[in-house]
């Protein structure tokens, strides 16, 4: 089965900066990478999603990138604010009827104002 | 509804007793997935559902573990004979289309003591 391994498990930037976190995915067959904010108390909540048929994908101050050749994929913030503070989730799939979603160990932000 | 509705959204059973959890997807959602979430991890495939039919069940731990949506809409996941290691918050997820846009609810937490 698939098998997604996401690094760095926690993340301290300063009000401004950028965050990255990066993923891995085992199952060359995947070819869906939904990105899940979840905060205290809460269920993941989808804030960007990529597909294998495309490189890049940007949503305001978000981005994500996706490489199949090598089987990873990136989470990009810019312009980091407090209210991005979170963990993060990233997960694959293969985008078929039935398909489960495999989340990798997840990123918890901080960031400092 | 707007969003994934779960309750209750706190359980503490004591070791041996028999829970049900409810999930109510949004209107109209076809798929709907259980995930299991231990402390500190990402979210685990439990078991799928395709309007009334359970069509993946592969993710369940054990034969204490059931699973139902018997008109299509809600959906009870029980738990018979609790154990120590079923705490974990619960999280029930439907999309239009299976791995595409999954909205998540907000769980239910539990704690078998």
């Amino acid at each position: 089965g698939e098998n997604v391994e996401q690094h760095p498990s926690t993340l301290s930037v300063q009000e401004g900066d950028s965050a990255v976190i990066k993923c891995t995915y085992s199952d060359s067959a995947s070819n869906y990478f939904p990105w899940y904010k979840q905060e205290l108390g809460k269920g993941p909540q989808l804030i960007i999603d990529i597909r294998s048929n495309v490189g890049e994908k940007k949503d305001q101050r978000i981005a994500v990138t996706l490489n199949k050749t090598a089987k990873h994929f990136s989470l990009h913030i810019t312009e980091t604010q407090p209210e991005d503070s979170a963990v993060y989730f990233c997960a694959a799939s293969r985008e078929t009827s039935g398909s489960r979603l495999t989340f990798g160990e997840g990123t918890q932000l901080t960031v400092n104002p | 509804g707007a969003g994934v509705s779960q309750s209750p959204r706190y359980k503490v059973a004591k070791r041996g007793q028999d829970v049900a959890l409810r999930c109510d997807p949004i209107s109209g959602h076809v798929s709907l997935f259980w995930y299991q979430q231990a402390l500190g991890q990402g979210p685990e495939f439990l078991t799928y559902f395709q309007n009334e039919a359970q069509l993946d069940k592969s993710g369940l731990p054990s034969d204490r573990f059931f699973a139902e949506r018997p008109e299509g809409s809600v959906s009870t996941l029980k738990i018979q004979r609790t154990q120590q290691e079923d705490s974990a918050v619960y999280l029930c997820a439907s999309s239009q289309r299976a791995a595409n846009g999954y909205t998540f609810g907000s769980g239910t937490r539990l704690t078998v003591v």
